[in-house]
C-alpha cells in the first residue's frame, strides 16, 4: 500500500496562474484533509471531505476550491495564484470522524 | 481556533531523555497526537492517547496526559541523532474532524 500519495512533489507558479494538487489514498478511507503548512504557523486546515459526495471548509479557505472525485482522490484547486499561497501543502485522510490521520508526503508550492 | 501551544525548540544530548510539551484547550477533544516531522518530509504519526488514559507507552516514547491542567508530554527515551525533528502536538477539534495543530517543536540531539 502506497498509503497517501500527492503530485505534484514542487511547483513554481506565476501570480495568476492556476494549478490543481492532486491526492490519492489507497485505505479504503471516508475522510480526506487539505492542510498548508507554513514557518512558524503549524498545520492549518484549509477544506475537508468528510465522505464522498461532501466537502467543507476549514480554517483557511480562501482562494481554493476542492473536489471529492470519488472515494480515493480529493484535489484541491488554486484559480488564481497569490504569493501568499506560497506554501507547503499536506493532503491527509483517516477512516472516519476522530480517527488517525495519515498524511502525504507534501507538495511544495512557490508562487512568484 | 483554539491553540494548541508548544515550546518552539528543544536540544538534547545523545542517550539523554528528551521532553516535548504541549497544552491543549479543547477538554472535549477525544484523541491527542504526537506527529513528528523530518526535514522536507510529510507528517508520520508517532503516537497517540486516548483522552480518557493518563499515560502510554510504547518502546522508547512515554506520553503523559493531564486533562485537569489539559496538559500532555513526549518522552524520549535515550534520545538519539536520527530523533532530531519537528514535532507537533495535535487535538481533535471541535467539528470532530480536522486536527488542530500546535506550531511544532523542534528537536536537535547533538553528539
Amino acid at each position: 500500500n502506497a498509503g497517501v500519495t500527492q503530485t505534484p512533489k514542487f511547483q513554481v507558479l506565476k501570480t495568476g496562474q492556476s494549478m490543481t494538487l492532486q491526492c490519492a489514498q489507497d485505505m479504503n478511507h471516508n475522510s480526506m484533509y487539505w492542510y498548508r503548512q507554513d514557518p512558524g504557523m503549524g498545520l492549518r486546515l484549509i477544506y475537508y471531505s468528510a465522505s464522498e459526495g461532501t466537502t467543507d471548509k476549514g480554517e483557511v479557505p480562501n482562494g481554493y476550491n476542492v473536489s471529492r472525485l470519488n472515494k480515493r482522490e480529493f484535489s484541491l484547486r488554486l484559480e488564481s495564484a497569490a504569493p501568499s499561497q506560497t506554501s507547503v501543502y499536506f493532503c491527509a485522510s483517516s477512516e472516519g470522524r476522530l480517527e488517525t490521520q495519515y498524511f502525504g508526503p507534501g507538495t511544495r508550492l512557490l508562487v512568484l | 481556533g483554539e491553540d494548541v501551544e508548544q515550546s518552539l525548540f528543544l536540544s538534547v544530548r545523545e542517550g539523554d531523555s528528551s521532553v516535548i510539551n504541549c497544552t491543549y484547550t479543547d477538554s472535549s477533544s477525544t484523541y491527542l497526537y504526537w506527529y513528528k516531522q523530518e526535514p522536507g518530509a510529510g507528517l508520520q504519526l508517532l503516537t497517540y492517547i486516548f483522552s480518557n488514559m493518563d499515560m502510554k507507552q510504547d518502546q522508547r516514547l512515554t506520553v503523559l496526559l493531564n486533562k485537569k491542567d489539559k496538559h500532555l508530554s513526549l518522552r524520549i527515551a535515550d534520545t538519539q541523532t536520527g530523533d532530531s525533528a519537528i514535532y507537533f502536538c495535535a487535538e481533535t477539534s471541535n467539528s470532530g474532524y480536522a486536527l488542530n495543530f500546535g506550531k511544532g517543536t523542534s528537536l536537535l540531539v547533538t553528539p
